[in-house]
């Protein structure tokens, strides 16, 4: 059983558009909710995270929108570039303990010139 | 950035051998982690270490797995006996906080 889905696997879009990744969860007690990245040949890396406390989280072009209600949080890229071109996780982890990750499959990211 | 390097980057072994896996985290890290991810599937987390000790294990973390950090030198994932489904990439990972995780490259197992 998934605790954490992200959708889609795959996602293209043309360069400057805003690119949607979208995730959701299923335990309540999740409460740190990270995105990583990885490009080809390279390890995960963290991009960006958000707590419940916020519903939204921006660094540059890329923004976090988070809905509790719904238990979803999404990763949009504005303005994306062809270097964006990469595979992003979406994760959550439980209070205390946010070092153990439960991660999603990934959405593999294509940014067309 | 930070690096967290792990040697090797494939290794190949029969089923039944013992293997050990090495990773050097980031040097002032505290935190140690490693997580599985067969082919396909998501990245699962194994295990968590602070402090000499192993702070929590998942199901997945079986009886022939080990951790340890000698000496703050390589933090090492052993299995002893290996079986065909430990066949995965194993990805080190290392925090100053238990926060912001560092991740290796992933060594890439493959049991015959």
């Amino acid at each position: 059983q998934q605790q954490v889905r992200q959708s889609p696997q795959s996602l293209t879009v043309w360069e400057g558009e805003t690119a949607i990744l979208n995730c959701s969860y299923e335990d309540s007690t999740f409460d740190y909710f990270p995105w990583y990245h990885q490009f080809p040949g390279e390890s995960p890396a963290l991009l960006i995270a958000i707590r419940p406390v916020s519903n939204k989280k921006e660094d540059g072009r890329f923004t976090i929108f988070f809905n509790k209600r719904e238990k979803k949080f999404s990763l949009h890229i504005a303005d994306s570039q062809p270097g964006d071109s990469a595979t992003y996780f979406c994760a959550a982890s439980a209070r205390g303990n946010t070092g153990k990750l439960i991660f999603g499959l990934g959405t593999t990211l294509q940014v067309q010139p | 950035g930070p690096k967290v390097l792990q040697i090797p980057s494939h290794q190949i072994i029969d089923m039944g051998q013992m293997v050990t896996l090495n990773c050097d985290p980031v040097s002032n890290h505290l935190y140690f982690y490693w997580y599985k991810q067969i082919l396909g599937q998501q990245m699962e987390f194994l295990v968590n270490f602070y402090n000499g000790k192993v702070m929590e294990k998942s199901k997945l973390f079986k009886d022939q797995f080990s951790v340890e950090r000698p000496d703050g030198s390589y933090f090492t994932l052993k299995i002893q006996p290996t079986a065909l489904e430990d066949s995965a990439v194993y990805f080190c990972a290392s925090s100053l906080d238990n926060e912001r995780l560092f991740f290796g490259h992933g060594t890439k197992l493959s049991v015959l």
